[in-house]
């Protein structure tokens, strides 16, 4: 089967940093999307790894490990605006994405 | 400005009525799809079509139909046969240089 695997809910602190892991189990694999979706919105794109490694792009950095199954999230200086569910996808070939169930993050003062 | 349009933003239908959601891009993106999202779960896909005129199931296409007769849309039909239709519905188009998919802001539909 596909699976794919994140936390439910994480809390952190304003100005801290956090690490949102997601692990995937797929039939196929080209790529893997975080996106992130503040409540009751449509979910926008942060980053796309296809490679293994770092990639980082300002606050954000995603990392991925093909051979592991495992890519992680990494927020920086995180803001009150940061609070959001964060949705792991991979993208399996032939134009299907296949999304985990999200982490929610909390961001406290 | 490019995006993508979903209307309306919420809906309210009787048990048993079909309805009809309405997806439209300028992105002149040749892939569009709609995915269902129920509170603690992830997105599933529902249908997807690459080009016009062609359309794929996705996982849990029971009880739903689609069209893609212009490039443009992608309208989604909740038929009376799907047994728990009320949900957040997101319809998204990607281009295929990228795969980055961009999303509508929703329809939230409520069967009573």
């Amino acid at each position: 089967g596909q699976n794919i695997d994140q936390p439910t809910e994480m809390t952190a602190t304003e100005g801290a940093i956090v690490q949102i892991n997601c692990t995937y189990q797929t039939s196929g694999f080209n790529g893997l999307f975080w996106y992130q979706q503040h409540a009751g919105e449509a979910p926008t794109f942060l980053s796309y790894n296809v490679l293994d490694g770092l990639e980082e792009k300002g606050r954000f950095s995603s990392f991925l490990s093909r051979s592991k199954g495992y890519s992680y999230l990494l927020l920086k200086e995180l803001q009150m605006k940061d609070s959001a569910s964060y949705l792991c996808a991979v993208e399996t070939g032939g134009f299907k994405t296949i999304f985990g169930a999200g982490t929610r993050l909390f961001v406290k003062a | 400005d490019g995006g993508i349009t979903q209307s309306p933003k919420y809906l309210f239908r009787k048990e048993g009525q079909n309805v009809t959601l309405s997806c439209e891009q300028n992105l002149n993106h040749d892939a569009m799809y709609w995915y269902r999202q129920d509170p603690g779960q992830g997105l599933r896909l529902i249908y997807y079509s690459q080009i016009v005129n062609d359309f794929q199931k996705g996982d849990i296409a029971e009880g739903y139909s689609v069209s893609r007769e212009k490039k443009e849309s992608f309208p989604l039909t909740v038929t009376s046969a799907q047994k728990n239709p009320t949900a957040f519905y997101l319809c998204a188009s990607s281009g295929t240089d990228y795969t980055e998919a961009f999303f509508g802001q929703g329809t939230r539909l409520t069967v009573v």
